[in-house]
């Protein structure tokens, strides 16, 4: 079982904006900044979002990341094929003392 | 081109010992922490493990404590997990990643993974 809950999937048709959530606690989302992560098919995870709402160098803006409170969100519009993977979401844990993920979450482009 | 290649997954019985290593190219391998972060079959990520620049500070999570170990060789630019006493719950994809941290924290360079599997 996750720390970080995440819904176990999402869809949406090509052209789409989906939204995908993460809820946490004061001692990780509510204290620490989010990273998402996009982990393709039989693939290593990717760094796709971090300090909540920034993108890595590459990665388009069609992706946008927020938080509030003790959950996040990772929007992704203009849905496209590729878009089609697991993302997950993670941050530090002030209690654990360490970092934690979501259960991640299969996206599925129709 | 930043690389981190794993390697030493396999099948292993349960109670058995496993050694993953991890070879980093194309950064200064001295200056960063790394983790092993674990993907068990059709799970979510699970962090594992974590060694500063210098191997002043590992850390590691609950589940794996007292019975896995990493270390660091910065000459070899590699990382080691010794998993000992290994457990069915331990089957997973393990991959290492470099950790950043500017205020915030970021894995952002991530490795191939390797399948380590525990079965009788």
């Amino acid at each position: 079982q996750s720390v970080l809950t995440q819904p176990p999937s999402a869809s949406g048709t090509p052209g789409q904006r989906v939204a995908i959530s993460c809820s946490g606690s004061r001692s990780n989302i509510g204290s620490k900044t989010v990273n998402w992560y996009q982990q393709l098919p039989g693939t290593a995870p990717k760094l796709l979002i971090y300090n909540n709402d920034q993108r890595p160098s590459g990665v388009p803006d069609r992706f946008t990341g927020s938080k509030s409170g003790t959950s996040a969100s990772l929007a992704i519009s203009g849905l496209q094929p590729e878009d089609e993977a697991d993302y997950h979401c993670a941050a530090w844990d002030d209690s654990l003392k360490g970092p934690v993920f979501g259960g991640g979450t299969k996206l599925t482009v129709l | 081109e930043v690389q981190l290649v794993e390697s030493g997954g396999g099948l292993v019985k349960p109670g058995g010992s496993l050694r993953l290593s991890c070879v980093v190219s194309g950064l200064d391998f001295n200056t960063y922490t790394f983790n092993w972060v674990r993907q068990a079959p059709g799970k979510g990520l699970e962090w594992v493990s974590s060694i500063s620049s210098s191997s002043t500070f590992i850390y590691y999570a609950e589940s794996v404590k007292g019975r896995f170990t990493m270390s660091r060789d910065n000459a070899k630019n590699s990382l080691y997990l010794q998993m000992n006493s290994l457990r069915a719950e331990d089957t997973a994809v393990y991959y290492c990643a470099r950790e950043v941290y500017y205020g915030f924290w970021k894995f952002d360079y991530w490795g191939q993974g390797t399948l380590v599997t525990v079965s009788s």
